[in-house]
């Protein structure tokens, strides 16, 4: 079935860097979101992506969008504490839309 | 607006119990989704339900059961739990089904089989 993969599984920095994670998709997506959960909290919509090389910025979160639709990436600036949770990707099917598709997830650690 | 809530928030079972978990959506939010969330596990879909109707189903065993209510609340069964079923439940609502409505998720129920 439709796979979305995500890396790294965990990633730990030291607080001021950067701080990246991909997710591909075996398969074309209509668009994708990326949500952020904070340790003992829930995942919070973050941003969505749907054209092709799409690129959106928020703060110190750069959010990018292949060319093929099929993979995603989300780079943080200048890491700091408060970024600290796990970001996950999810996606729909540019064939079959119904069902959300989602990455396991990268867990973010930052040491002060 | 109030968010989604879930109840309860913490639950205690036994091997072989069933249980009941509730989730009420945003107000004016049609579909309610559930996921399953072990460590390491990610969100593990279960099913989603939209005006009282399933829509979608994932790969859980038919112990797994839910319904959604006219008033677009929702409740999630588990039936002869088993230890492995010990997990956050989350529940998402979203306006409609369009693949552009982002999910609003509740704080989760924790459950624990013992």
């Amino acid at each position: 079935g439709q796979q979305v993969m995500q890396i790294p599984q965990y990633q730990h920095v030291q607080e001021g860097e950067d701080f990246t994670t991909y997710c591909n998709s075996s398969t074309t997506l209509s668009n994708i979101q990326w949500y952020k959960q904070r340790p003992g909290g829930h995942p919070v919509f973050l941003i969505q992506l749907v054209k092709s090389g799409e690129v959106k910025k928020q703060k110190r979160l750069t959010f990018q969008f292949g060319e093929a639709k099929k993979n995603s990436s989300l780079h943080i600036t200048a890491t700091q504490t408060t970024d600290v949770g796990t970001y996950f990707c999810a996606g729909y099917n540019a064939g079959n839309n119904r069902k959300l598709i989602w990455g396991l997830g990268t867990s973010l650690a930052v040491n002060p | 607006k109030a968010g989604v809530t879930q109840t309860p928030r913490y639950l205690i079972k036994t091997r072989g119990q069933q249980v009941t978990l509730s989730c009420s959506p945003i107000s004016g939010h049609r579909s309610v989704s559930w996921y399953q969330q072990t460590p390491g596990q990610g969100l593990q879909f279960l099913f989603e339900y939209f005006s009282e109707t399933q829509r979608n189903k994932g790969n859980f065993p038919g112990r797994f059961s839910g319904r959604q209510f006219s008033n677009s609340r929702s409740e999630m069964n588990v039936s002869t739990l088993e230890l492995g079923d010990s997990a956050l439940y989350l529940c998402a609502s979203r306006g409609g089904v369009a693949t552009n409505e982002k999910l609003f998720f509740g704080s989760g129920t924790q459950l624990s089989v013992l």
